[in-house]
Parts: C-alpha cells; structure tokens; sequence
C-alpha cells in the first residue's frame, strides 16, 4: 500500500508551457510538504501545508503554486516552465509540522524542461 | 540557507565493513535526523535523535550526537550490497517547522 504517491513519476515539457504534479498521502497525516531535488542531491523545501493552510512558502517563484484541496491531497502547479526548473520534485508528509515528526516521502517526479 | 553539511561527499567501501558518515550543522537543533535514498526512489527515514540524547541505535545503524560540536554521525555496521544508497542529515532549527536537509553522503558498498 502507498504511503505517499505522486503523479506523474516523469514530466518532459517545453519552456513556457503550464504543467501540475499531484501528491496524495494515506498515512492520515496532517501536514504536507514539496521539495525540490537539484542535480546535486540538493534537497530544498518549497511549501508546506499543514491542515490545508500553508505555514511555509520559501523564496520560490510566484509561477509555483501549491494547492491543498484537503489534508491528503497536495498538488503543485508550474507556469510558464523555464529551463531552470528541471529537476526531481518530493512531495512528502509529517503528522503534524512539529519538529519531532519524521517525514515519509513520495517516489518523486522528475521534471525535465526542454 | 543550508544547516547541514555530510562528510564525506562520497564513500566506497568493501562489504562487510563499516561505514561511517559524519554531519555538521551551524545552528541549535531540538532535533536531527538521517534518511536514506536509493537511487532514482524518495528519501526514507533512518533515525530521529533528540538534542538531548548522545547516541541512539537500530539495527546496524548507530547515530551520536555531540551538540558542543554541532555535529552528528552515522555509522552503518557490517555492511551489505544493498546499503548502496545516498544518505542525508536533517535538522530543524529551534523555532523552525521544517527540515534542511544536507547535500548527502553518496555510499557504495562494493561486494
């Protein structure tokens, strides 16, 4: 049984187009999270969720757009694609924001703008 | 801005010996943690230790913490082929509701 899935798990598109990402969670947690992976294993959070009410939004561009239709559901949405935005994008969840929680991490779709 | 930082950036080393991977972080933590991630997969987690805990076991694994030095470590004993895999510390920050998370430590365990 899936914990954390995402869709699509690959995403080829060129510049300028528009293109989402979802991420679903079953483990009943509160609190969502989207990262991005660079080519060097980089991992750097994007948004997070918490209860459907965004509690982080890092220096991200406002072409990123999260959307949290309810606490098992995160989707990502990406105007205007440019080159830079390739690369490996994590959705994952926590039981609550609270430090103490571990994060349980979905299998990642990975962008590949042309 | 990165907290923490893995050393080192890659490790190679013959199966059934021990791998130890060391993590270093600049500001005060409530807590830190290790995760794993196999090739083209998402990250799994390892291990949570508190500030206040200086060593914490599972399995194989064994993870210290030295807050003095504001660094951690995570040794994997007897190692196996299927160790292979990046592995990342991430801390919290006192205050913060997120994780940062280091560039990771590249293991290969060659058999």
């Amino acid at each position: 049984d899936t914990a954390v899935s995402q869709t699509p798990k690959y995403l080829v598109t060129q510049m300028g187009n528009d293109k989402s990402i979802k991420c679903e969670q079953n483990l009943g947690h509160d609190t969502m999270y989207w990262y991005k992976q660079d080519s060097k294993k980089f991992l750097k959070i994007m948004f997070s969720y918490n209860n459907k009410e965004l509690i982080i939004n890092e220096t991200v561009p406002n072409r990123f757009s999260p959307k949290s239709p309810d606490k098992a559901h995160l989707n990502l949405h990406i105007n205007s694609l440019e080159l830079g935005d390739s690369a490996v994008y994590f959705c994952a969840s926590s039981q609550d924001p609270g430090q103490f929680y571990e994060q349980y991490f979905g299998p990642g779709t990975r962008l590949t703008v042309t | 801005s990165q907290q923490g930082e893995e050393d080192p950036q890659a490790l190679s080393i013959q199966e059934g010996e021990n791998a130890t991977m060391n993590c270093s972080y600049k500001t005060s933590i409530n807590n830190l943690q290790w995760y794993r991630q196999n090739s083209g997969r998402g990250l799994v987690h390892l291990i949570l230790i508190r500030s206040n805990e200086r060593e914490k076991h599972s399995g194989r694994l064994r993870v210290t913490l030295d807050t003095s030095k504001k660094s951690s470590s995570l040794l994997i004993t007897a190692s196996r082929a299927a160790d292979t895999a990046s592995y990342f510390c991430a801390t919290d920050g006192q205050g913060a509701q997120k994780l940062v998370f280091g560039q990771g430590t590249r293991l290969t365990i060659n058999p």
